[in-house]
């Protein structure tokens, strides 16, 4: 099956500066890749998804990049604010036949310094 | 739109006891997904339905695990009888059959088994 290895798994940034973090999937034919946010006693929320026939998404200050070759793809967030701060799991599947759920990562605990 | 309900929020029980969660998906979501997810870890699929049948539960332990997901619309996951290691935030997420790729949680029931 699918195994989805992530890092780092913890980041720490000054207010403003960016963070990447980072993923590796295995199963050449997991084709949707998802992140999620997740804070403290919440369930995850999605922030940002990218799919297989896409190089790269962004939506205000987050962007995915993803490598298909490589097979890895990356979370980018610029412009750091403390509100950022949270734990971020990336996730991968095959998407369009529906009957695969996501295999997530071990999650980033993000932590924006004011 | 309301977004995916799960209750209890948290649950606290003794080893060898039993214990039922609910979920109540997003209005129209034929696809359900319940993850385990271990603090520290990303979640982890339990077991999926589409509609009211069953997808994928590879993953359950079906000897203390059950799940059913009556009339295609709540759902219940039931441990009986629980060991310590079922300590964990049992997540529910549903997808819609129009965005057929996003997973929508919900915020999750805490078991504590002492």
């Amino acid at each position: 099956g699918e195994n989805v290895e992530q890092h780092p798994s913890t980041l720490s940034v000054q207010e403003g500066d960016s963070a990447v973090i980072k993923c590796t999937y295995s199963d050449s034919a997991s084709n949707y890749f998802p992140w999620y946010k997740q804070e403290l006693g919440k369930g995850p929320q999605l922030i940002i998804d990218i799919r297989s026939n896409v190089g790269e998404k962004k939506d205000q200050r987050i962007a995915v990049t993803l490598n298909k070759t490589a097979k890895h793809f990356s979370l980018h967030i610029t412009e750091t604010q403390p509100e950022d701060s949270a734990v971020y799991f990336c996730a991968a599947s095959i998407g369009d036949t529906g009957r695969r759920a996501l295999t997530f990562g071990s999650g980033t605990r993000l932590q924006v310094q004011p | 739109e309301a977004g995916v309900a799960q209750s209890p929020r948290y649950k606290i029980i003794e080893k060898r006891q039993s214990v039922a969660f609910w979920c109540n998906p997003i209005s129209g979501h034929a696809t359900l997904y319940w993850y385990q997810q271990i603090l520290g870890q990303g979640p982890k699929l339990l077991i999926q339905f589409q509609n009211n049948g069953v997808v994928d539960d590879s993953q359950l332990p079906k000897d203390r695990f059950s799940a059913e997901r009556l009339k295609g619309v709540d759902s219940t996951l039931k441990i009986q009888p629980a060991k310590l290691e079922d300590s964990a935030v049992y997540l529910c997420a549903s997808r819609s059959p129009r965005k057929s790729y996003e997973q929508y949680f919900g915020p999750g029931t805490r078991l504590t088994v002492t």
